[in-house]
C-alpha cells in the first residue's frame, strides 16, 4: 500500500523549545491526521486535516495538509514535559478508505 | 459515550495455541480496522472490515491470522498457532466512515511464551 515517510524518527529537546516534524507521501491523500501514543496506550488523535491548504491549531499544536496533498507537518511550540510520546502522522489516499500510518517520530523533552 | 473497547488488555499464549483478541467498535461506527505494532515500531496495516465484510485485509499474513467483524457483536482477529513472532501489541480502531472520526482502542498486548 501507499508508504509514508515520516521525519526526524526522534528528537530530543529542551523544555521550552518548538518542535517540528513532517509526513510525505509518493501519492495524493485525502485526509491528513496527527496522533499521539503515550506508553502502553493506543494512539490519541490530535489534529485531523481534511481540505489541502488547511491550517488548523489546538492549543500548542499547529498542522498543515500540503497544497500538493503529498505533505502535512506538525508544530509544538513552547514544549513541556508531558509532550513526551511517540507522534505519528496518518493519512487515507485518495482511491481507498484505508488510513496509512508514518513510522513515528519519538519525542523526548528534556526539563 | 464508551469509546472504542479491546479485550483483554494482556493476552499471554504458549507457542502453537490460539489467541482471541476482540474489539467493539465504538456505538455507530461500521468500520473496523486492526494493527499491529512491534515493540520501538510504528503501526502496521492488518485489516479492515466493515459489518460482515473484509473490506481490505492487504496488511494481514495468509496464513493463521483470520478477522471478522459479525452482524452483531466484536470484531475478532484470531490468530491461530501462536509463534513468538506474534508477540506485538494489536490496536483496533473504529470510524462511522473513512477518516472522520477515526478512534483507537487502548490496544491488547500479546506476549507468546
Amino acid at each position: 500500500g501507499q508508504q509514508l515517510n515520516q521525519s526526524p524518527q526522534s528528537m530530543f529537546i529542551q523544555e521550552g523549545e518548538d518542535v517540528s516534524m513532517n509526513c510525505t507521501s509518493s501519492s495524493i491523500f485525502n485526509t491528513w491526521l496527527w496522533y499521539k501514543q503515550d506508553p502502553g496506550e493506543g494512539p490519541v488523535l490530535l489534529i485531523a486535516l481534511y481540505k489541502a491548504g488547511e491550517l488548523t491549531s489546538n492549543g500548542r499544536l499547529t498542522a498543515q495538509f500540503g497544497i500538493t496533498r503529498k505533505d502535512s507537518f506538525l508544530n509544538i511550540s513552547a514544549s513541556i514535559p508531558s509532550d513526551v510520546g511517540i507522534y505519528f502522522c496518518a493519512g487515507t489516499p485518495y482511491n481507498n478508505n484505508d488510513m496509512r500510518f508514518g513510522a513515528g517520530t519519538r519525542l523526548t523533552v528534556k526539563p | 459515550n464508551a469509546g472504542v473497547m479491546q479485550n483483554p488488555r494482556h493476552l499471554v499464549r504458549r507457542r502453537g495455541q490460539e489467541a482471541r483478541l476482540r474489539c467493539s467498535p465504538m456505538k455507530g461506527h461500521s468500520h473496523v480496522y486492526w494493527y499491529r505494532q512491534l515493540p520501538e515500531e510504528g503501526l502496521k496495516f492488518m485489516v479492515y472490515l466493515q459489518k460482515e465484510n473484509i473490506i481490505d485485509e492487504s496488511g494481514m499474513p495468509k496464513e493463521r491470522f483470520s478477522a471478522e467483524f459479525p452482524k452483531e457483536g466484536p470484531s475478532i482477529l484470531r490468530i491461530q498457532q501462536v509463534v513468538r513472532g506474534d508477540s506485538a501489541a494489536y490496536f483496533c480502531a473504529s470510524s462511522p466512515s473513512g477518516a472522520r472520526g477515526y478512534t483507537f482502542g487502548s490496544g491488547t498486548r500479546l506476549t507468546v511464551v
